[in-house]
């Protein structure tokens, strides 16, 4: 099975930058997820990586280094409405391509 | 529709009582997925739908749970005879193929009582 973990909880000031890390360990690595999940609603999605380095998407940016199980998710500018929790995911090949297993998430709080 | 749809939002029922839980994917989604959020912990997986039939249960924790899709849209999640640990937010998901990200309704919180 996989074992991913990130930090349970996280505080930061609006303006500033936070880096939410993940590490996993997986057997046949297919792929990595970004989810972002505001209290009582949905997850949704933010990023994705398969190849080792950094993919840029405005605000967000996320980075995997394959060799080291290790992914990022780096948040700048943070506003207030990012106040949510972040949850990585990862696509094993050995253990079902189709479905994604998820860490518990990490509750990022913005403060002003 | 033009996201996923889950009914009821909310489900209070006894201990000992079936509930069914229902998912409306977004139109044109082959893959359908459930899982189960618990306070403080991860989505855990609980089945995934490619069309009608299920190549992946395993993650249903007992035989008192169980799901099904017709006409490669809709899907109804059963737990018969529930239990104070069945309570949690049920969530679906679907997919345009399986694999890639995947769009989430806003799930139903059931509290077994």
């Amino acid at each position: 099975g996989q074992n991913i973990d990130q930090p349970t909880e996280m505080t930061a000031t609006e303006g500033a930058i936070v880096q939410i890390n993940c590490t996993y360990q997986t057997s046949g690595f297919n792929g990595l997820f970004w989810y972002q999940q505001h209290a009582g609603e949905a997850p949704t999605f933010l990023s994705y990586n398969v190849l080792d380095g950094l993919e840029e998407k405005g605000r967000f940016s996320s980075f995997l280094s394959r060799s080291k199980g290790y992914s990022y998710l780096l948040l700048k500018e943070l506003q207030m409405k990012d106040s949510a929790s972040y949850l990585c995911a990862v696509r094993d090949r050995n253990t079902g391509f189709q479905k994604l297993v998820f860490g518990t998430g990490t509750r990022l709080l913005v403060s002003p | 529709g033009a996201g996923v749809s889950q009914s009821p939002s909310n489900k209070v029922t006894e201990k000992g009582k079936d509930v069914e839980l229902r998912c409306d994917p977004i139109s044109g989604h082959t893959a359908l997925y459930w899982y189960r959020q618990s306070l403080g912990q991860g989505l855990e997986f609980l089945i995934y739908f490619q069309g009608n039939s299920a190549p992946d249960k395993s993650g249903l924790p007992s035989d008192r749970f169980s799901a099904e899709r017709t006409g490669g849209s809709v899907s109804t999640l059963t737990i018969q005879r529930t239990q104070q640990e069945d309570s949690a937010v049920y969530l679906c998901a679907s997919s345009l193929g399986g694999g890639e990200k995947l769009f989430f309704g806003s799930g139903t919180q059931l509290s077994v009582l």
